[in-house]
């Protein structure tokens, strides 16, 4: 049962590149998340979704995009990356409304140099 | 973007002692309230899933209680223990399916 799983674990990369985070939920949960984690800060919502096409931001979503196009993944993209945007990433999904729990991934430890 | 706050920011408590911690929030258009325990290099994991005024949840030595008229949860842990040790999270989502959570109280227990 692998639950919420994120690719890659560590990754590094230069100031301007772009890459795509990874997360797939093999729970049939319609709503996912992302998060990243920066000291003092806690966890800040970048985007979320609440079905398949169906996307929207959160509270930092400025150099991040998102789809959804198949229920299990919900792919995070950074267009150009920024020192800024070193952070640990956590995907998140949950079944139903807001009375369910959340479920995250073993989250990704991104830098930026 | 829901205002959550809570506290201590952080809390060092000697094994065996029992604590207790806050997650304020408004308490107009109140949903649920979650609280997740969050150890070093894991991933959050859910404690708690509360929606109705006056709930009463436990899971072993950790209980919580909500209060959603005046827009406060806490959390106890008795007796606790080093495995306790960990950052406790509150998220109350609100209608935009959003969850937003507190920045935390990180909870070091002292053998």
């Amino acid at each position: 049962n692998a639950g919420v799983t994120q690719t890659p674990k560590f990754q590094v990369l230069k100031t301007g590149q772009s890459m795509t985070l990874q997360c797939a939920q093999d729970m049939n949960h319609e709503y996912m998340s992302w998060y990243r984690q920066d000291p003092g800060m806690g966890l800040r919502l970048i985007h979320y979704s609440v079905g398949a096409g169906i996307t929207d931001q959160g509270e930092v979503p400025n150099g991040y995009n998102v789809s959804r196009s198949t229920t299990e993944d919900f792919p995070l993209r950074l267009l150009s990356a920024a020192p800024s945007q070193t952070s640990v990433y956590f995907c998140a999904s949950r079944q139903g409304w807001l009375n369910t729990e959340a479920f995250f991934g073993q989250g990704t430890r991104l830098t930026v140099v | 973007i829901l205002n959550v706050e809570q506290s201590p920011q952080s809390l060092h408590v000697q094994e065996g002692d029992s604590t207790n911690f806050t997650c304020s929030f408004p308490s107009s258009n109140f949903y649920a309230l979650h609280w997740y325990r969050w150890e070093t290099a894991k991933s959050p994991e859910a404690l708690f899933v509360m929606t109705l005024n006056g709930d009463e949840k436990k899971k072993g030595r950790i209980s919580a209680t909500l209060n959603t008229k005046e827009g406060y949860s806490y959390l106890y842990i008795k007796g606790s223990q080093p495995e306790d040790s960990a950052t406790y999270l509150c998220a109350p989502p609100n209608t935009g399916n959003q969850f937003y959570f507190g920045t935390g109280t990180s909870l070091t227990v002292i053998p």
